[in-house]
């Protein structure tokens, strides 16, 4: 099946730096990539997508890169603010005919922006 | 903007016990599936239902657990006999068509 590897765990920055966090899959067939934002205690909201047809999507401070060839993926955030502290999972699905897309998640990256 | 409900928010049982975890998608959800975390470790997936039935389960989604969504909205997680380590938060999500999955706020389960 589908494993998913994330890094860094952690990642501390000074608020303005950039953010970027990486992931990799191993299942080739995989082609939707979510990145979800969770603060503690509360549910992962997706921050941003990209499917397998595309290979860098962007939403204002937020970008998302895919290597189909390497199987990999990267988040960046630029000018990072301390709001953006928290944890940032990275998933990998197959979405295709019948299937319904059941997301397989990192091990997630803890970002802390220093004021 | 709706948002897909869970009850309860935080459920303490005794080990051995029964528990059932509810969750309200929206109304154009069509796919819903069960994930749940383990305190500080990643979300994994357990089980996906759709058209009234289940499509995928995890190794984890043993015998001791079951979903179904009895009266066309609600959508239940049954743990039968509830063990230590099912202590967790555990989060349903939804899915319209072709579109991405949408979280509940989780129940966090907790069994002594």
């Amino acid at each position: 099946g589908e494993n998913v590897e994330q890094h860094p765990s952690t990642l501390s920055v000074q608020e303005g730096d950039s953010a970027v966090i990486k992931c990799t899959y191993s299942d080739s067939a995989s082609n939707y990539f979510p990145w979800y934002k969770q603060e503690l205690g509360k549910r992962p909201q997706l921050i941003i997508d990209i499917r397998s047809n595309v290979g860098e999507k962007k939403d204002q401070r937020i970008a998302v890169t895919l290597n189909k060839t390497a199987k990999h993926f990267s988040l960046h955030i630029t000018e990072t603010q301390p709001e953006d502290s928290a944890v940032y999972f990275c998933a990998a699905s197959i979405e295709y005919g019948g299937s319904q897309g059941n997301l397989i998640f990192g091990k997630g990256t803890k970002l802390s922006v220093k004021p | 903007e709706p948002e897909v409900t869970q009850t309860p928010s935080h459920q303490v049982t005794q080990m051995g016990q029964e528990v059932i975890l509810r969750c309200v998608p929206i109304s154009n959800h069509l796919y819903f599936y069960w994930y749940r975390q383990i305190l500080g470790q990643k979300v994994e997936f357990l089980v996906s239902f759709y058209n009234n039935e289940i499509s995928e389960k995890s190794e984890i989604f043993d015998d001791q657990f079951s979903v179904e969504r009895p009266d066309g909205s609600n959508f239940t997680l049954k743990i039968r006999s509830t063990k230590l380590e099912d202590s967790a938060m555990y989060f349903c999500a939804g899915r319209p068509p072709l579109d991405t999955q949408y979280f509940g706020p989780g129940t966090r389960l907790t069994v002594l």
